[in-house]
């Protein structure tokens, strides 16, 4: 059972472009949903996170949207880079206790073209 | 700081031999864990240890051993390597649980096993 789902596999976008990736989540527990970003031969790296208690979350062009009754939360890149070009994972925790396990989509891999 | 680090960078092994997969961290992070990733599926949690000489399983523990003898360090032993366990292996950590605190990935481990 995959707990989050993630669209779409892959995303192309021009220069300047706005890139829009979705995810959407079973669990109503989960209430941390982070966002990485992995480039080639790296490791993933956490690029901004949100809870469900707010409904956007913007740092500089990454905006994320939740949205809590439809269970989904999405990316947005403005003013898409070619360095942005990237395979984008979101994901999702319950906070509290003794949980210690993220659960992560399956990925995204954008590529921006100049 | 080094971050979190992993060696080797690449293996391959024949099926059956045995193999440990060394991380190492020195942010004195309490918590540690391992990742597969495999196209189109995403990052899947193997085990994560919540200090030293405490490990438990996450999504998919099966031909995997861990153990934490130190907060430093957290090697993934492949006893019996199969053609199943060819991957990408990420090694993370955090000061805390991943649900308040930003998990460090290393670089990564791409393993073959023929």
């Amino acid at each position: 059972q995959q707990q989050v789902k993630q669209s779409p596999q892959s995303l192309i976008v021009q220069k300047g472009g706005i890139s829009i990736i979705n995810c959407a989540y079973e669990n109503t527990a989960f209430d941390y949903f982070p966002w990485y970003q992995q480039f080639p031969g790296k490791g993933p790296a956490l690029l901004i996170a949100i809870r469900p208690d707010v409904s956007e979350k913007k740092e500089g062009r990454f905006t994320i949207s939740f949205n809590k009754s439809a269970k989904q939360f999405s990316l947005h890149i403005m003013d898409s880079q070619p360095g942005d070009s990237a395979t984008y994972f979101c994901a999702a925790i319950r906070r509290g206790g003794s949980n210690y396990k993220l659960t992560f989509g399956k990925g995204t891999l954008l590529t921006v073209n100049p | 700081n080094a971050g979190v680090t992993q060696t080797p960078k690449f293996q391959v092994l024949k099926t059956g031999q045995s193999m440990t997969l060394q991380c190492a961290q020195d942010m004195n992070h309490e918590y540690m864990s391992w990742y597969r990733q495999d196209p189109g599926m995403g990052l899947r949690l193997i085990h994560y240890s919540v200090g030293a000489g405490i490990t438990d399983q996450g999504e998919v523990p099966n031909g995997y051993n861990v153990s934490r003898s130190t907060t430093e360090d957290f090697p993934l032993r492949l006893l019996s390597a199969a053609p199943s366990q060819t991957s990408v292996y990420f090694c993370a950590s955090s000061y805390g649980q991943p649900s308040y605190n930003e998990q460090f990935f290393g670089p990564g481990t791409r393993l073959t096993v023929l």
